[in-house]
């Protein structure tokens, strides 16, 4: 079965500095992928998809990539701010076609000011 | 989009009882699902809730520990049965409006964390 990985460690930068967090998968290639926030005591938010087709996507001071052969993902934050601090989680389909979304264990980020 | 009200968002039980928790979202979707999260871990899913049937449930989650329902478009429970202390962990519901179809997001619940003593 598909299986997600996420940097378990804490990721600590200094306010300004671009954030980068990666997700690598194990199994089949997935038609997306995609990023949530979480921050303590609340449920996931949903940031960005990308598309197995799309090598890019941005959304503000967002940048995810896809490298299908590499079977990663890449999320960075340019210009990071204290509120940028969270638990990011890469999830995809559990399985090709699938309805049903896996989420890895994701990175804690601390932005320091 | 949608919006996602649980309840309740915290509870402390004992041992041997049962605990029903409510996801009422605002508007239509598609599909309803039910994750865990224990702490300082990722979500699990437990199963899909499916409308006006029984709830599709992922392996290592039964139907007799964690009995699901959902009458209609936009509500759902999930009952967590005879509890012991492992059950303690945050019960999450996520929806995925009509409108999301095709991206897969998730909108979720703040969650409902549960302490079984």
């Amino acid at each position: 079965s598909q299986k997600i990985e996420q940097n378990s460690e804490a990721l600590n930068i200094q306010e300004g500095k671009t954030a980068t967090l990666t997700c690598n998968y194990t199994n089949y290639s997935p038609a997306y992928l995609q990023w949530y926030r979480q921050d303590p005591g609340r449920g996931p938010v949903f940031l960005l998809l990308i598309r197995e087709n799309e090598k890019e996507k941005r959304k503000e001071r967002l940048k995810v990539t896809f490298d299908t052969t590499l079977k990663q993902s890449l999320f960075h934050i340019t210009a990071s701010q204290p509120a940028d601090s969270a638990t990011y989680l890469c999830a995809l389909p559990q399985n090709t076609g699938g309805f049903k979304t896996i989420f890895g264990a994701g990175t804690r980020l601390f932005v320091k000011a | 989009s949608a919006v996602i009200s649980q309840k309740p968002s915290r509870d402390i039980c004992q041992r041997g009882t049962s605990l029903t928790i409510q996801c009422q979202v605002d508007s239509q979707v598609t599909m309803m699902f039910w994750y865990r999260q224990q702490p300082g871990q990722s979500l699990t899913l437990i199963a899909t809730a499916n409308q006006g049937s029984e709830a599709t449930y992922e392996s290592g989650f039964v139907i007799d520990k964690f009995p699901i329902s959902r009458p209609n478009l936009t509500f759902s429970t999930l009952t967590v049965s005879n509890m012991s202390p492992e059950d303690s962990s945050i019960y999450l519901c996520s929806a995925r409006p009509y409108s999301t179809a095709g991206t897969g997001e998730l909108f979720f619940g703040e969650g409902s964390r549960l302490t079984v003593l």
